[in-house]
């Protein structure tokens, strides 16, 4: 599997864009990198996911560098509601649909 | 609506106890899967399912048991062998299977089991 390192935990101003980065120096070519984010107590929350090209959507930005070794995800205006903890996924094809979580990035968007 | 759904949300059994965890969704969603989520914790893996009839041992499934008798449902049965069975649970679907992985998955609520 390849695996994620994203940082223990990041605070955001509220109305201000929150930039997560995440490692995933030994992902392979047919892998995507996926996000999630969970709110306390909650089933986790799909966010977005690419291959190589960079993506948007109404959520967020999804950054992943040319040789696919890291990627930011872009909160562009961070709200309240956005505080959650963030997980950066590689999806494993040769384990058919296996989804591996890590520890995530815990994000507080304060006032 | 289309979802998936975990009940009950709220669980209480006594040690020693089998117990059931249920999960539903009409998604028509081929694989399905089961997490553990301790306090302050990741979620781990514990089985999951590509198609009906067939499913593997995630990172942590000693303990536990599934059935994947119809394509909407995946129980979670926990033993009395898991030894530390109090935990959030969260079942999950996708459309993906060996062939397409390009595709998100949804979770239910989860259900908090407390074995006292």
């Amino acid at each position: 599997d390849a695996k994620t390192t994203q940082p223990t935990s990041m605070d955001c101003a509220e109305g201000r864009a929150a930039n997560l980065p995440c490692n995933h120096s030994t992902i392979s070519g047919n892998e995507y990198v996926y996000w999630y984010r969970q709110i306390h107590s909650q089933g986790p929350q799909y966010i977005i996911h690419g291959l190589k090209n960079n993506e948007t959507n109404e959520m967020a930005s999804l950054i992943i560098t040319e040789d696919r070794k890291s990627s930011t995800l872009i909160l562009p205006h961070a709200t309240l509601r956005d505080t959650a903890v963030y997980y950066c996924i590689v999806r494993v094809k040769a384990a058919g649909n296996k989804l591996t979580f890590g520890g995530g990035t815990r994000v507080l968007v304060k006032p | 609506d289309g979802g998936i759904t975990q009940s009950p949300k709220y669980l209480f059994r006594k040690e020693g106890q089998n117990v059931t965890l249920s999960c539903e969704q009409n998604l028509n969603h081929d694989a399905m899967y089961w997490y553990r989520q301790d306090p302050g914790q990741g979620l781990r893996l514990i089985y999951y399912s590509q198609i009906v009839n067939d499913f593997q041992k995630g990172d942590i499934a000693e303990g536990y048991s599934v059935s994947r008798e119809k394509k909407e449902s995946f129980p979670l049965t926990v033993t009395s062998a898991q030894k530390n069975p109090t935990a959030f649970y969260l079942c999950a679907s996708s459309i993906g299977t060996a062939h397409t992985m390009n595709t998100e998955a949804f979770f239910g609520q989860g259900t908090r089991l407390t074995v006292v």
